[in-house]
């Protein structure tokens, strides 16, 4: 899982409540990813960041909001609007490939599994 | 828009024998892609990757994959299955529209003694 820790490991969240899960790496990348995951589903991209102070929505990004204020982190808030959050997230990084981006590989964090109550 | 095929839910083999795991692609331009593997509960590691160059591709643990553009497929081998290798393995490829991958449904890989 290198060097991305992701925190908690377990987050039970109520209805109507917001959680955070925590993102931070020390690999110096630029780009952070959220991805969730579902069985049989594979993963499916949330939000994305490529430099500090910008993001962007992925595939699957309404109910979840996201900041990037540092280079070393990258934390996702699970809304109330999410109606079915319950999943496990992944976090990933990765530094800009000599391609333009495309051939550059995601390092993945231990991830966090999400249960509601 | 892009995409990722992983036909087999599952796949089964005796351990000391030969593994395939298949993956085709659905990419506007150069193919960029990806292995992962995913032990339970736990993050993604990386395999393999292919970016240009040599069709065959060698990655970690003894792992290797094919790349054939005119099949568009990017199979994953071994020549020789361990009980460790046991768990899930996601193909992906890069997503030319954005620093992301596109993943496929992933292949449960159960190797018996």
């Amino acid at each position: 899982d290198g060097g991305i820790t992701q925190s908690p490991k377990y987050l039970f969240r109520k209805e109507g409540q917001n959680v955070t899960l925590s993102c931070e790496q020390n690999l110096n990348h630029d780009a952070m990813y959220w991805y969730r995951q579902d069985p049989g589903q594979g993963l499916r991209l949330i939000y994305y960041s490529q430099i500090v102070n910008d993001f962007q929505k992925g595939d699957i990004a309404e109910g979840y909001s996201v900041s990037r204020e540092k280079k070393e982190s990258f934390p996702l808030t699970v809304t109330s609007a999410q109606k079915n959050p319950t999943a496990f997230y992944l976090c990933a990084s990765s530094i800009p490939h000599r391609t333009g981006g495309l051939g550059e590989t995601q390092y993945f964090g231990p991830g966090t599994r999400l249960l509601v109550l | 828009a892009q995409s990722v095929a992983q036909p087999e839910d599952q796949v089964n083999v005796a351990e000391g024998n030969p593994l395939t795991v298949k993956c085709t692609y659905s990419v506007s331009g150069n193919p960029y892609l990806f292995w992962y593997v995913q032990y339970p509960n736990r993050g993604l590691q990386f395999l393999l990757k292919y970016i240009t160059g040599d069709n065959l591709v060698k990655g970690s643990y003894g792992f290797e994959a094919e790349f054939n553009k005119s099949q568009t497929s990017f199979h994953l081998k071994k020549p020789s299955a361990l009980v460790s290798d046991s768990a899930l393995y996601f193909c992906a490829s890069g997503d030319t529209g954005r620093r992301a991958l596109t993943f496929g449904s992933g292949t449960r890989l159960q190797v018996q003694p």
